[in-house]
């Protein structure tokens, strides 16, 4: 039972332009939200996080959003660059859970 | 700063061959991971360590064993290698429950 979903398994976005990629939960113990990127035959890298007690956090282009209500979290990029076509992870913990719970991906493609 | 290490990066196994794969990490990090990622999947989690001398199985435990003897090494064994472990497979360690995993760059496997 997958408890982080992922429902967009591509995104294409023209550079300059904002790329938003979405993650929804079913677990409402989750309290502790990450969002990694992997470039191929890369190990994913942290890229921002968030934790449920926050509604945003902003760290230079990247923003992530949380809907605890809605259990959905967002991505946001602005602007897009060449350099962020990866695949997007979103991955989320417990409060007592020392594992993550990972959706299966967004390929982003940003064209220029 | 190595990070975290892993070796081999790909693996050719026959049916029934056993091997090791090997992650070591430098940054002094009491918990460590391994995941597999199958093709259009997210990360499942095989099993886990908090310290030395404490391992606990994840999500996806059979057909594999692990150790964890030293703070930095934590190795992957698979005993019976069957084509169901073809796989990427990626070692994480993280400071706490807080802390951003940090990610080898995985190990390419293919059981034939």
């Amino acid at each position: 039972d997958q408890q982080v979903k992922q429902n967009s398994p591509s995104l294409s976005v023209q550079e300059g332009r904002i790329s938003i990629l979405n993650c929804d939960y079913t677990n409402s113990m989750f309290d502790y939200f990450l969002w990694y990127k992997k470039y191929p035959a890369e190990g994913p890298t942290f890229l921002i996080s968030i934790s449920s007690i926050k509604d945003k956090n902003e760290d230079g282009r990247f923003t992530v959003f949380l809907n605890k209500s809605a259990k959905h979290l967002s991505l946001h990029i602005v602007p897009s660059q060449p350099g962020d076509s990866a695949v997007y992870f979103c991955a989320a913990r417990g409060s007592n859970d020392y594992k993550l719970s990972f959706g299966a991906g967004t390929t982003v493609t940003v064209r220029a | 700063n190595a990070g975290v290490t892993q070796t081999p990066k790909f693996r050719i196994l026959k049916i029934g061959q056993s091997m090791t794969l090997q992650c070591t990490q430098d940054m002094n990090h009491n918990y460590m991971y391994w995941y597999r990622q199958d093709p259009g999947m997210g990360l499942k989690l095989i099993y886990y360590s908090v310290g030395a001398g404490i391992t606990d199985k994840g999500e996806v435990p059979n057909g594999y064993n692990v150790s964890r003897s030293t703070t930095e090494d934590f190795p992957l064994r698979l005993e019976l290698a069957a084509p169901s472990q073809t796989s990427v497979y990626f070692c994480a360690s993280s400071y706490g429950l807080r802390g951003a995993d940090t990610f080898g760059s995985g190990t390419r496997l293919t059981v034939v």
